[in-house]
């Protein structure tokens, strides 16, 4: 079966400390990727998204991800966080370009930035 | 911007009671999702909507139920609750017509404890 795998469970920076957020998934073919953000008493929201073409896709609010087919990843980066960068990140991957039923989510990382 | 709106951010229930969630979607979108966030377990979707009336399951469908009698909204039932049934219930819709149809947008999410 397909899956997604987020290896930070809990990543731990200061303020101003580069980020980077691993995912990856295990479908051979074509895929959609997805990072989606949610802030403490928020709703998920879309960070970023790559269906084809470059495979550096920028994102809201600094944040970029790298697509490698080669390695089946999809890792999240910021070059410098801030505080109100705190929440839980969630990789999705979308096999096949098929019905958006089949996306799957990760379990998640959760990102505690110190002031 | 899209709006996917659910009625009950909090709800206590009882162990056996019958529970209604309900979801409104004001952006015309084909799918609604109904999904179950748990810690260290990620996203599970529990039942799928591609149009009116029409359902599938998803990963975790036991003890649940849906009910779509308009496009616009998308309705949980967990038939008689158990403590096991205990979490956050994520509420989704997409627009379902291309590639980019399979971005899926949230609610703010129900918090639902069974007692």
């Amino acid at each position: 079966a397909q899956s997604v795998s987020q290896h930070n469970h809990h990543v731990i920076l200061s303020e101003a400390a580069s980020l980077e957020l691993g995912c990856n998934y295990s479908y051979g073919g074509t895929v959609n990727l997805f990072w989606y953000v949610q802030y403490p008493g928020q709703h998920l929201q879309l960070l970023l998204k790559y269906f084809s073409g470059d495979p550096l896709v920028k994102g809201i609010k600094g944040f970029e991800a790298e697509f490698i087919k080669s390695k089946f990843s999809f890792n999240l980066r910021k070059p410098s966080v801030q505080w109100s960068d705190t929440a839980e990140y969630f990789c999705a991957v979308n096999p096949g370009y098929s019905s958006a039923s089949k996306i799957i989510f990760g379990s998640g990382t959760r990102l505690s930035i110190r002031p | 911007d899209v709006k996917v709106t659910q009625s009950s951010r909090y709800l206590v229930k009882r162990t056996g009671e019958k529970v209604f969630l309900e979801c409104v979607q004001d952006m015309d979108h084909e799918n609604m999702f109904w999904y179950r966030q748990d810690p260290g377990l990620g996203l599970r979707l529990i039942y799928f909507s591609y149009d009116v009336k029409m359902k599938e399951k998803g990963d975790i469908p036991e003890g649940y139920s849906v009910s779509r009698e308009k496009k616009e909204r998308f309705s949980l039932i967990l038939e008689s609750a158990s403590t096991n049934q205990t979490s956050m219930y994520l509420c989704a819709s997409s627009p379902g017509q291309g590639a980019s149809g399979n971005t899926i947008y949230f609610g703010e999410g129900s918090w639902l404890t069974v007692v």
